[in-house]
């Protein structure tokens, strides 16, 4: 099955630091991954959706330059973190959705374990 | 505004019975509803994918319905087994292809 990957699984950091998240699809293309964060007893909340080579697109509410959204590749996308504080920290998560052969999006979105980030 | 509702205390049933779990919504026109599995400090897990036009769909032991005129999702998982422990999660997907999702139901299945 389709498997993504997050590193780090887990980062403390301290108050002003930036910290940055890998996302990966490890046997498929993604064209569009998304990210979400989740705090504790929460729903997932979504962040941004990015697209492999353009500008990643935010919901409302979120701050697009402290959330940096890189997708360069097919297969990788990093969020960063920057000017961390406590109130940032939380449960990060990625989510990949793969093309089909006809370049048409399956529906379904593959999530990575999650990053779980402590700001001090 | 949108809301999507999920029964936030904990189902506790029996191994062997059948669970069911329920997500409503309100303010919604969701093209389809989808399940997922939360592990404690993991990510979700997809499930089912249930579209508007379908009532119900099964996988093994697990059995979703979709019910657009109640804007009512029911989720059930039979023969249930101390493994089926989780949050589960129901999302919704409306036009933009975004999932929303609802907080969880907690399921606890004692031995």
């Amino acid at each position: 099955g389709a498997v993504v990957s997050q590193h780090p699984s887990r980062v403390i950091c301290k108050s002003g630091t930036s910290v940055k998240i890998e996302c990966r699809s490890l046997d498929f293309q993604a064209t569009t991954m998304f990210w979400y964060r989740q705090f504790p007893k929460q729903s997932l909340m979504l962040m941004a959706t990015s697209n492999e080579g353009s500008k990643a697109t935010y919901e409302q509410g979120v701050e697009k330059d402290k959330f940096l959204i890189n997708h360069a590749s097919l297969t990788l996308s990093t969020l960063t973190v920057t000017s961390a504080h406590p109130e940032d920290s939380s449960f990060y998560i990625c989510s990949a959705r793969a093309t089909d052969s006809t370049g048409g999006l399956y529906n379904e979105q593959f999530f990575g374990p999650g990053t779980r980030l402590t700001v001090l | 505004s949108q809301k999507i509702e999920q029964n936030s205390e904990a189902l506790n049933i029996q191994e062997g019975k059948t669970a069911t779990l329920t997500c409503n919504y309100t303010n919604y026109s969701p093209a389809y509803l989808q399940w997922y599995r939360q592990d404690p400090g993991r990510g979700p897990v997809f499930l089912l994918l249930i579209r508007e036009n379908e009532k119900e769909k099964r996988k093994e032991r697990l059995k979703v319905t979709f019910d657009t005129t109640l804007k009512q999702s029911l989720f059930h998982i039979t023969a249930s087994q101390p493994a089926d422990s989780a949050t589960y999660l129901c999302a919704l997907v409306s036009g933009y292809s975004t999932l929303t999702f609802g907080k969880g139901t907690m399921l606890l299945v004692s031995p």
